[in-house]
């Protein structure tokens, strides 16, 4: 049972570059969420979707877009980095019952 | 807006003992679910216990369970028989029954509160 990939697990990045962190699910659930975690700050949400084919705002989306082409991946694109996007990235996904569930993160480094 | 507070940013605890995590929330909703998640050094988001608000019986996972006063908008997390494997981050988190913000689904978290255990 894989629940969700993300990828990569790790990776360091050169300021002004650009990135997609993938999340991947074979659980079918429409509600994805991409969430980042800082020391102190608990996880935020950035972009969330409610089903194929569409997306929204969260509570910190500057820097970010998504885009949900199919059920089963939700991309996270850093359109050009800044060191203050150095995070750990969560990508989860819920079902009907509630329950949410979570990737193993991808911890990004902007140097 | 919806606020999850957890006003310990550390815990600590001796094995076998008992601990008490603390949890308040802010909403102006009747209908809600309530979770603490479980986060250890691997970086794994883990779901320890789940709460449906319209429900006053204290949900109870194994050594795990909750005292949920809903009026007092409190969840706090009793951890029995603390054992090593316990020490982790640990996050309160809120979500609505329906749609927040136009999101469905989506988790308000607490900022975590750090539980030691000490051996």
């Amino acid at each position: 049972i894989a629940g969700i990939t993300q990828a990569p697990t790790s990776q360091i990045l050169a300021a002004g570059r650009r990135m997609t962190l993938r999340c991947t699910q074979d659980m079918r659930h429409n509600a994805m969420y991409w969430y980042r975690q800082d020391l102190g700050l608990g996880l935020r949400l950035i972009h969330y979707s409610n089903t194929a084919g569409t997306t929204g705002k969260g509570e910190v989306p500057d820097g970010y877009s998504v885009s949900r082409a199919n059920t089963d991946d939700f991309p996270l694109t850093l359109a050009s980095a800044v060191p203050s996007q150095t995070s750990v990235y969560f990508c989860a996904s819920s079902d009907r019952q509630s329950r949410a569930f979570f990737g193993q993160g991808t911890r990004l480094t902007v140097v | 807006a919806q606020t999850v507070t957890q006003s310990q940013p550390e815990m600590s605890v001796q094995e076998a003992e008992t601990v008490t995590l603390s949890c308040t929330y802010d909403t102006s909703e009747s209908d809600y679910y309530l979770f603490w998640y479980k986060q250890p050094p691997s970086r794994q988001m883990i779901l320890v216990i789940r709460q449906e608000a319209y429900k006053q019986q204290n949900a109870t996972e194994n050594r795990f369970s909750v005292n949920f006063q809903k009026a007092a908008k409190s969840f706090s997390l009793k951890i029995s028989d603390s054992q090593l494997g316990d020490a982790a981050m640990y996050f309160c988190a809120y979500r609505s029954a329906g749609f927040y913000g136009g999101s469905q689904g989506n988790l308000i978290f607490g900022k975590g509160t750090k539980l030691s255990v000490k051996p």
